[in-house]
């Protein structure tokens, strides 16, 4: 069966640090990888998604970037975090073929930016 | 533009009682898809259903019902006798039937926090 793992689970920076948020698939081969973020008291909002490896499509301009080296492997980033990128951040997967957008989900990441 | 609108921000219900989540959506296709999630307090989101533009039967799983009209672009989630375990955040989403990474591009509500006291 295919599992996703994120981590850290939870994390608190100071602004201006650095950040890298990791996931991982597991059990699954190409999956189409995506970040979203949830907002306190917002829906979920999709930051970037990838087809495979090194293909990264933006859905939001901001200053977080994301990576995919490995194909289960999707990393999210940011050189120098704004106290608005706290949240709380999730990755998810889903297949490639046509109308396999069920969306399976990590744990989640909870950033806070001080 | 696509909008998904879930109206009631916080539902507090007492074991037993059946409970409804409204979702209404705004889109200019005319095929699309419509989900809802599940957050239990953990965060981690549970799929619970999804639904083609062109399919409006209704659907029961268990203690679940959906109701899809697309006249009045609504997609309610009923829950009957709820349980204590159904309290979470309920998520409702649209999305286009899309090919490629960009399907995956869900348009989700701001949620319903379903309380379900003892």
């Amino acid at each position: 069966s295919q599992t996703i793992h994120q981590w850290p689970a939870t994390l608190v920076q100071p602004v201006g640090s650095p950040l890298s948020l990791e996931c991982t698939v597991e059990g699954t081969s190409n999956p189409n990888l995506y970040w979203y973020r949830q907002a306190a008291g917002r829906g979920l909002q999709l930051l970037f998604y990838s087809v495979g490896i090194g293909q990264i499509s933006s859905e939001v301009p901001q200053n977080l970037s994301a990576s995919r080296p490995q194909d289960r492997q999707f990393i999210l980033s940011s050189k120098k975090l704004l106290l608005s990128d706290s949240g709380f951040y999730l990755c998810a997967w889903s297949g490639t073929t046509p109308g396999a957008n069920v969306l399976t989900f990590g744990a989640g990441s909870r950033l806070t930016v001080l | 533009a696509q909008k998904v609108t879930q109206a009631q921000t916080e539902i507090s219900v007492v074991e037993k009682e059946d409970v409804t989540l409204d979702c209404v959506y705004e889109t200019r296709d005319t095929t699309y898809y419509l989900f809802w999630y599940k957050q239990p307090p953990s965060g981690e989101l549970v799929f619970l259903i999804r639904r083609n533009s062109f399919d409006e039967q209704n659907e029961i799983s268990g203690r679940y019902s959906w109701n899809f009209q697309k006249s009045t672009s609504s997609f309610n989630f009923t829950i009957t006798a709820s349980q204590v375990v159904d309290s979470a955040v309920y998520f409702c989403a649209l999305s286009e039937i899309n090919y490629g990474g960009s399907q995956g591009n869900l348009i989700f509500g701001k949620g319903t926090k379903l309380s379900v006291k003892p």
